[in-house]
């Protein structure tokens, strides 16, 4: 079956330093991945998605992922983490229902 | 703000009761899903509806039901409510059913069972 993991589940990172959070999959075919964020009391928003196509995806916030195949990952970065990042971060795949990792939390000190 | 919306956000119930949870999903979107969030189990699928017709089931108890009405809108049931049942559930939207649909999710209900 189908499933994601983030082998992270916390993050502790600076204000203004970069970030990267891990996600690998298990699929047979090329998968539809995703990322979300999950701030303190919200619903999940969607980041950025990979299909096909180019393996480095740009997202909203100043995210972006790229997609390895011969590694089996999909990791999310950013150069410079903003004090407003601090939530939780889910990774997923689509296999006509979203799997999601476990999710990695990111705190972010100043 | 995804444009789905929940209601209530909030609900505290006893063992054994039933509650309904409410999902409007955005405007023109006809996938509805429903996603239990909790502690032990993470982030789970629950079921989907396609304009109408159930499209996907996934670990969703039998204690739990789920329909789309006509105007688009969801209710999730859950009955005789154990206190594992305690969770966030989340509802989500999106225009088609296919692979690779964005979904929108909304606010989530915090559903706790005393």
């Amino acid at each position: 079956a189908q499933s994601v993991t983030q082998p992270d589940i916390h993050i502790t990172v600076s204000e203004g330093a970069s970030l990267e959070l891990r996600c690998n999959y298990s699929y047979g075919a090329t998968p539809y991945l995703f990322w979300y964020v999950q701030s303190p009391g919200q619903g999940l928003q969607l980041l950025l998605k990979y299909f096909s196509g180019d393996t480095l995806v740009q997202g909203i916030k100043g995210f972006e992922a790229e997609f390895k195949r011969s590694q089996s990952s999909f990791n999310l970065r950013k150069p410079s983490v903003h004090w407003s990042d601090a939530a939780e971060y889910f990774c997923a795949v689509d296999d006509y229902k979203l799997s999601f990792g476990a999710g990695t939390t990111v705190t972010v000190r100043a | 703000d995804s444009g789905v919306t929940q209601t209530p956000k909030h609900l505290i119930t006893a063992t054994g009761q039933r509650v309904t949870l409410r999902c409007s999903p955005r405007s023109g979107d006809l996938s509805v899903y429903w996603y239990q969030q909790s502690l032990d189990q993470g982030l789970q699928f629950l079921i989907q509806y396609y304009n109408g017709e159930e499209r996907a089931k996934g670990n969703i108890l039998e204690r739990f039901s789920a329909q789309q009405f006509p105007d688009l809108h969801s209710e999730l049931n859950l009955s005789s409510l154990e206190l594992g049942d305690s969770a966030l559930y989340f509802c989500a939207s999106s225009v088609g059913m296919g692979q690779g649909t964005e979904q929108y999710f909304g606010p989530g209900t915090r559903l706790t069972v005393t």
